[in-house]
């Protein structure tokens, strides 16, 4: 059973306009969520991340939102740039030190 | 400053036969951690140490796979015998403690033929 799911496995979308990734969980325990950047031939990096006491936390032109109550996350990109063209993982804890991932979500951006 | 490094960066074997793959925390962290990464399964967590000690290996997939922490500087995973389902690319990944933000390594693509 996914306890993480990134329902949509790519994201194509025009440099300047908005990038939205989404995840799902299922376990309403998680107290920590995050989302992390991966290029090809490298490990993922952190990128941004929210806790359960939060709604929103803002970093530059990424935006995490956490909806608790359809345990649902979103990540915001604006503007998107083609930098921005990677997979994108989201995460979550809770309790311990480990850290559930989604599959993954590849983001293209175009020039 | 160096951070988590793995080798070799890619690997070819034969079924049977057994592998060791290395990774080099950065220096200061105490949890080590290994993830697996295949196209079916995404990203899972293996194992992970904290101090040098194993916490929780629920996600070892099967006996023939094992991992081991000698120092604070030094993790090996090995698996004996590889088969062709093995393949995929192995992360190691380390934090300063608990909680905090895990740095992963480029990661060990292995093909088992």
């Amino acid at each position: 059973d996914q306890q993480v799911k990134q329902n949509s496995p790519s994201l194509s979308v025009q440099e300047g306009r908005i990038s939205i990734l989404n995840c799902d969980y299922t376990n309403s325990m998680f107290d920590y969520f995050l989302w992390y950047k991966k290029y090809p031939a490298e490990g993922p990096t952190f990128l941004i991340s929210i806790s359960s006491i939060k709604d929103k936390n803002e970093d530059g032109r990424f935006t995490v939102f956490l909806n608790k109550s359809a345990k649902h996350l979103s990540l915001h990109i604006v503007p998107s740039q083609p930098g921005d063209s990677a997979v994108y993982f989201c995460a979550v804890q809770g309790g311990s030190e480990k850290l559930v991932f989604g599959k993954g979500m590849k983001l293209t951006v175009n020039p | 400053d160096a951070g988590v490094i793995q080798s070799p960066r890619h690997e070819v074997t034969e079924m049977g036969q057994e592998v060791t793959l290395r990774c080099k925390p950065i220096s200061g962290h105490n949890s080590l951690f290994w993830y697996r990464q295949t196209m079916m399964r995404g990203l899972e967590l293996l194992i992970y140490f904290n101090n040098n000690v194993p916490i929780d290996d629920s996600g070892m997939p099967e006996d023939r796979f094992s991992a081991k922490m000698p120092n604070a500087s030094f993790s090996t995973l090995k698996i004996q015998p590889s088969e062709p389902r093995d393949s995929a690319v192995y992360f190691c990944a380390s934090s300063l403690s608990g909680a905090d933000t895990q740095y992963f390594g480029p990661g060990t693509r292995l093909t088992v033929l």
